[in-house]
């Protein structure tokens, strides 16, 4: 079945170092990739899509790449900030009428000052 | 992107008993999810309310545990039947959008003592 699998977290940095959390999906069809992003207390946010193969989605500093060849769509930031702590979520859409989402296992990220 | 409201927020409940939970949405929409996100955990679907049509129910997800109402293209409801510790999670309600991707409330935080 269509799954996504998420780099186990929690991720410690300090403010200033660079961010990766992997994600690899599994997907019968041609899917939709996305990060969410879910702040302490608060619901999910959209954080940045790719919609086709080779795709870079960018918000917020943040960047990932669709990776076709390798399944993969990896969040990467050059310079995370305390402000980046939260729960990142990596998640697959079958672009079938359905729009069912299915989402990864989360990854913390905890930046420290 | 939408802007979607939950009510109640939060809501401490005793076992046996019932929750209904309100998501409203700013503009009309066609598609509505129903979400679970058990302590620690990632999201997973519940059911998909589509207005003017009965609920889709995923695997493990019954409506006459979670019966869901859809009576308009802004509003729907889901209850929570019966309610058990194992309830005990955070239940978000969101909406499609063009691209695939899906906007979220800000979720009903649920215990059950």
């Amino acid at each position: 079945g269509d799954s996504v699998t998420q780099m186990e977290g929690p991720v410690t940095l300090s403010e200033e170092a660079f961010l990766t959390i992997n994600c690899t999906y599994t997907a019968t069809g041609y899917p939709s990739l996305f990060w969410y992003v879910q702040y302490p207390g608060e619901g999910l946010q959209l954080l940045l899509k790719a919609t086709k193969a080779d795709d870079k989605g960018s918000n917020k500093g943040f960047e990932a790449t669709y990776r076709k060849e390798t399944t993969s769509f990896h969040l990467e930031k050059g310079s995370v900030q305390v402000s980046d702590s939260a729960v990142y979520f990596c998640a697959l859409s079958l672009n079938t009428g359905f729009q069912k989402l299915v989402f990864g296992t989360g990854t913390r990220l905890l930046v420290s000052p | 992107s939408a802007v979607i409201s939950q009510k109640p927020s939060r809501d401490i409940c005793q076992r046996g008993t019932s929750l209904t939970i309100q998501c409203q949405v700013d503009s009309q929409v066609t598609m509505m999810f129903w979400y679970r996100q058990q302590p620690g955990q990632s999201l997973t679907l519940i059911a998909t309310a589509n207005q003017g049509s009965e609920a889709t129910y995923e695997s493990g997800f019954v409506i006459d545990k979670f019966p869901i109402s859809r009576p308009n293209l802004t509003f729907s409801t889901l209850t929570v039947s019966n309610m058990s510790p194992e309830d005990s999670s955070i239940y978000l309600c969101s909406v499609g959008a063009s691209s695939y991707e899906q906007y979220f409330g800000p979720g009903t935080r649920l215990t059950v003592t």
